[in-house]
């Protein structure tokens, strides 16, 4: 099955800690991009990659960082410095074709 | 001013009525127009995709473009259950190849 793959499903975090959500893809898709969505709000952009190795900030890119070591991968670090960390984090890619982007099924961050 | 407003709901229809969702955007580089749905705790998924004014359908649901107004809707016919919601419009400038997000409108059909 073609798809986007975020793990965990659910990720807690302890004050001070750095945590990593994984996303994968084998779509084949050279673009991919990093969502937060806060209750009742809309998605907001984090980091996205054009292609392997470069990747740029998006609107909301402090306390987070990222890597596109691989095409199928795109791992987001959310730092100790991201002080406000609770929300859904969306994984989207897309093939370059056309300008629609494919979502993964998303990671619920918590903070302990 | 957001660059893409949409009213956050919720909108309460009863089954079988017709769903009207809206967006307005202040930037006439967007070019391309999407609509997403979301379901609770889930990842969207794209409905519907344009780039001209005018209608597009898909089954029940119906896309409108007016780029004079900057203003899209989606319209869902025969509304069910399983349409209950979170619609995202979603607009693209062509430089860039981002999207920009409204913040979605809530729906709930109710049988």
């Amino acid at each position: 099955d073609g798809g986007i793959t975020q793990s965990p499903k659910y990720l807690f975090r302890k004050e001070g800690q750095n945590v990593t959500l994984s996303c994968e893809q084998n779509l084949n898709h050279d673009a991919m991009y990093w969502y937060r969505q806060d209750p009742g709000q809309g998605l907001r952009l984090i980091y996205y990659s054009q292609i392997v190795n470069d990747f740029q900030k998006g609107d909301i890119a402090e306390g987070y960082s990222v890597s596109r070591e691989k095409k199928e991968s795109f791992p987001l670090t959310v730092t100790s410095a991201q002080k406000n960390p609770t929300a859904f984090y969306l994984c989207a890619s897309n093939p370059g074709t056309t300008e629609t982007q494919y979502f993964g099924p998303g990671t619920r961050l918590l903070v302990l | 001013q957001k660059e893409v407003e949409q009213d956050p709901g919720p909108l309460s229809v009863p089954e079988g009525a017709i769903v009207s969702l809206n967006c307005t955007y202040s930037n006439s580089a967007f070019q391309y127009f999407m609509w997403y749905r979301q379901y609770s705790r889930k990842g969207p998924e794209l409905l519907m995709y344009t780039y001209s004014s005018g209608n597009k359908e898909d089954g029940r649901f119906t896309a409108q473009v007016d780029k004079s107004s900057k203003y899209i809707s989606l319209f869902i016919r025969d509304s069910q259950p399983s349409d209950s919601a979170t619609y995202l419009c979603a607009i693209h400038k062509a430089a860039g190849n981002k999207l920009t997000f409204g913040g979605g409108t809530r729906v709930l059909v109710k049988p």
